[in-house]
């Protein structure tokens, strides 16, 4: 089994609707990322929680929201999702010693 | 704050060529380095990493990394490719201490001609 899942793998959805992608991980690592993936741009950090209690932004947290349900769960959510939020997403999370990151399989999201 | 560069959009070698993926980065001091690589439909599987020590880094599937302070560089290399090394390649900078929030370059798309 994957240690690092991500649902929906696929989803295509509308300008203004609200949309949830899930991780879950199987490492028991504390630290947890979520990442945008565009064409040229290379991954780009959205949010990231080193644990339950903390969360925090990173360079393009507009637009986004995250929950973290346990230490196995992190959540992403468009509140209002708009076109240019199509991209591929990903969850990442990191050893122990916080030398290497895992990723998900990545969630492919198209708003239309 | 740190930043990576990987200069190179694309590349394309034939089989059995030797490789070299370029990567500078910026930080003040020695940063922790790092390479993944995505094939296609997967997510990022981490090659090779530097924090301390030798500067020549061996890692999965043949490939190795020189980190060269002088330069600000951590080039990936492979003597020889295989059509199974098509895939985007990621360099990543880390700082050392404190929180552990890497920063992805842009990617190399890797082209590998029969």
């Amino acid at each position: 089994d994957a240690d690092v899942t991500q649902t929906p793998r696929n989803r295509i959805t509308k300008t203004g609707k609200r949309i949830m992608l899930e991780c879950s991980q199987t490492k028991g690592h504390d630290r947890m990322y979520w990442y945008r993936q565009d064409p040229g741009l290379g991954l780009r950090l959205i949010y990231y929680s080193f644990d339950v209690k903390d969360i925090n932004k990173g360079e393009i947290s507009d637009g986004y929201s995250v929950s973290r349900q346990a230490q196995a769960k992190f959540s992403l959510s468009l509140e209002s999702a708009i076109p240019n939020q199509t991209a591929l997403y990903f969850c990442a999370t990191a050893s122990p010693a916080y030398n290497e990151q895992f990723f998900g399989p990545g969630t492919r999201l198209t708003v239309l | 704050a740190q930043s990576v560069t990987q200069p190179d959009i694309h590349i394309t070698v034939s089989e059995g060529a030797s490789l070299e993926l370029r990567c500078n980065y910026s930080y003040g001091a020695t940063p922790y380095l790092f390479w993944y690589v995505q094939s296609p439909g997967q997510g990022l599987q981490l090659l090779l990493k530097y924090f301390s020590g030798d500067t020549l880094v061996q890692g999965i599937k043949g490939f190795e990394a020189e980190f060269k302070r002088s330069q600000s560089s951590f080039n990936l290399r492979k003597p020889s490719v295989h059509w199974s090394d098509a895939a985007e390649y990621f360099c990543a900078v880390a700082r050392t201490g404190g929180s552990y929030i890497p920063t992805f370059g842009r990617g190399t798309s890797l082209i590998v001609h029969p």
